[in-house]
């Protein structure tokens, strides 16, 4: 089946340092990949929505400028959190959708655990 | 309101017990419907699609009511291994976004 590459899958960062996540579809084309974040004890939030080629669009809430998202081929999308502080660790997940219509589904990644200290 | 709630529980159910989730959802146009697991600090796996007409898969039953929003997951003879935070996820009304509820924790204990 389809399967997403997300790596790293942990990182521990300094307080104003930049984190790059990478999700890449490894065995079929993601033109929409879905950025959530899950804050321990609670569920996932969405932050993102890419699209191949396109930029991307942002929940409400979630600084653009900060959660810096590419996705410029069909199999590779990045996350970069940047000046990361402490309230940014957290665990980041990627999810591609397929199909199309209200037909879906949605592959996610095994998620990125960041800690910054 | 949010887009989807979910009772947090935790629901402590013995071995071989029958539970039931529920979730409900705010927007009315949504179209697809899902049941997720998620063990701690892992991915979210895929448990079952819900359908209007409700399926069944071996000892897991979803059902959907779209005229009061909501959907449910029925566990069978509860196993240790379904100890986990059950998701509800849902699409918006355009495109393909997935929202999803806060979890539900069902912990069987032997």
């Amino acid at each position: 089946g389809a399967v997403v590459s997300q790596h790293p899958s942990w990182v521990i960062c300094k307080s104003g340092t930049s984190v790059k996540i990478e999700c890449r579809s490894l065995d079929f084309q993601a033109t929409t990949m879905f950025w959530y974040r899950q804050f321990p004890k609670q569920s996932l939030m969405l932050m993102a929505t890419s699209n191949e080629g396109s930029k991307a669009t942002y929940e409400q809430g979630v600084e653009k400028d900060k959660f810096l998202i590419n996705h410029a081929s069909l199999t590779l999308s990045t996350l970069t959190v940047t000046s990361a502080h402490p309230e940014d660790s957290s665990f980041y997940i990627c999810s591609a959708s397929t199909g199309t219509g209200f037909n879906y589904g949605y592959t996610f990644g095994s998620g990125t655990r960041l800690t910054v200290v | 309101r949010k887009e989807v709630e979910q009772d947090p529980g935790p629901f402590n159910v013995p071995e071989g017990a029958t539970v039931a989730f529920n979730c409900t959802y705010s927007n009315s146009a949504s179209q697809s419907f899902f049941w997720y697991r998620q063990d701690c600090r892992k991915e979210p796996k895929l448990l079952m699609s819900v359908y209007s007409s409700g399926n069944e898969d071996g000892r897991f039953t979803a059902q959907l009511n779209r005229a009061s929003q909501y959907i449910s997951l029925l566990i069978r003879d509860s196993k240790l291994s379904d100890s986990a935070t059950y998701l509800c996820a849902v699409t918006g009304s355009y495109g393909n976004k997935l929202v999803f509820g806060a979890g539900t924790i069902l912990r069987v204990k032997s």
